[in-house]
C-alpha cells in the first residue's frame, strides 16, 4: 500500500516568508508525528496528533510553528516568517493507533530559507 | 531528563570487519529502545527494537540496563550496509521518540 507522503519534496523561501509543508498520512493511522532533521542536530520531535484528542505540541521551537490536522488525515505544517535556522528536513511520521506500533516516515521536505 | 546520546559521529570500516554502533540512554523506568536506519536517497525506517529482540541484515542489540545502552553490532559489515543509524527512545508518555544525532556507518572494501 502506499507509504507516507509529504510535499513539497523541496522548498526554497526567502526569509521572513511563511511556508506549508503537507504530510498524507498512511490511510487508517490515527497517530500522526512532525519531526525536523537538521545538520549536526539529529532528529528533534515537533508537534503530535492522535485521533480527535488534543496535539502534544511540546516539542514546537517557537511560536512561529504551528501544525493542524484535518478530519484525522492530512496534516500541515506551517511556519511563519522563517528564519535561516529554520533550514532543514521536516519529517512527517504516521502509525496506527496500538502504542507498540512503528512509526513509518515520509520521505521529507527539505526547506531552505535564503 | 530523557536523552539518547550517540558519541561517534562517523564511524569508518572494512568490509567483512566487526562494527558497533555505540547509544546510551538516558530515562526512568522501563525504557522502549529502537535503532533506525536511513540509506542514502531514501527515507528513514525502522531496522530492529529491543523488544521484538530479532536480527536484522545481521544486526543485534541489546539493552543493557545496568550500562544505559543500547549498542548496535554486526559481526561482518558489508558495503550496503553504508548508512546513517539513528538510536531512539520512545518517551514516557509514548506519543514519540527521541533521537540520538546519529552515527554515519561508512563501509569500504
Amino acid at each position: 500500500g502506499a507509504g507516507v507522503s509529504q510535499s513539497p519534496s523541496n522548498k526554497v523561501t526567502e526569509k521572513g516568508k511563511d511556508v506549508e509543508l503537507r504530510c498524507d498520512p498512511i490511510s487508517g493511522h490515527t497517530a500522526l508525528y512532525w519531526y525536523r532533521q537538521s545538520l549536526g542536530q539529529g532528529l528533534e520531535f515537533l508537534i503530535y496528533f492522535q485521533g480527535n484528542s488534543a496535539p502534544d505540541k511540546s516539542g514546537l521551537p517557537s511560536d512561529r510553528f504551528s501544525a493542524e490536522r484535518t478530519g484525522g488525515s492530512v496534516s500541515t505544517l506551517t511556519i511563519q516568517r522563517t528564519q535561516q535556522e529554520d533550514s532543514a528536513v521536516y519529517l512527517c511520521a504516521s502509525k496506527s493507533g496500538q502504542a507498540s506500533e512503528t512509526q513509518y516516515f515520509g520521505p521529507g521536505t527539505r526547506l531552505l530559507v535564503l | 531528563a530523557q536523552r539518547v546520546t550517540q558519541p561517534e559521529k562517523l564511524l569508518s570500516v572494512f568490509k567483512g570487519a566487526p562494527v558497533e554502533l555505540k547509544c546510551n540512554y538516558s530515562y526512568s523506568g522501563s525504557p522502549e529502545l529502537f535503532w533506525y536506519v536511513q540509506y542514502s536517497r531514501q527515507r528513514l525506517q525502522l531496522l530492529l527494537r529491543h523488544i521484538s529482540r530479532e536480527s536484522i541484515k545481521g544486526f543485534t542489540a541489546d539493552l543493557n540496563k545496568g550500562e544505559t545502552s543500547f549498542h548496535l553490532k554486526k559481526p561482518f559489515a558489508q558495503e550496503e550496509d553504508s548508512a546513517m543509524y539513528y538510536c531512539a527512545l520512545s518517551n514516557q508518555a509514548g506519543t514519540a521518540l527521541i533521537f540520538g544525532k546519529g552515527t554515519t556507518l561508512s563501509v569500504s572494501s
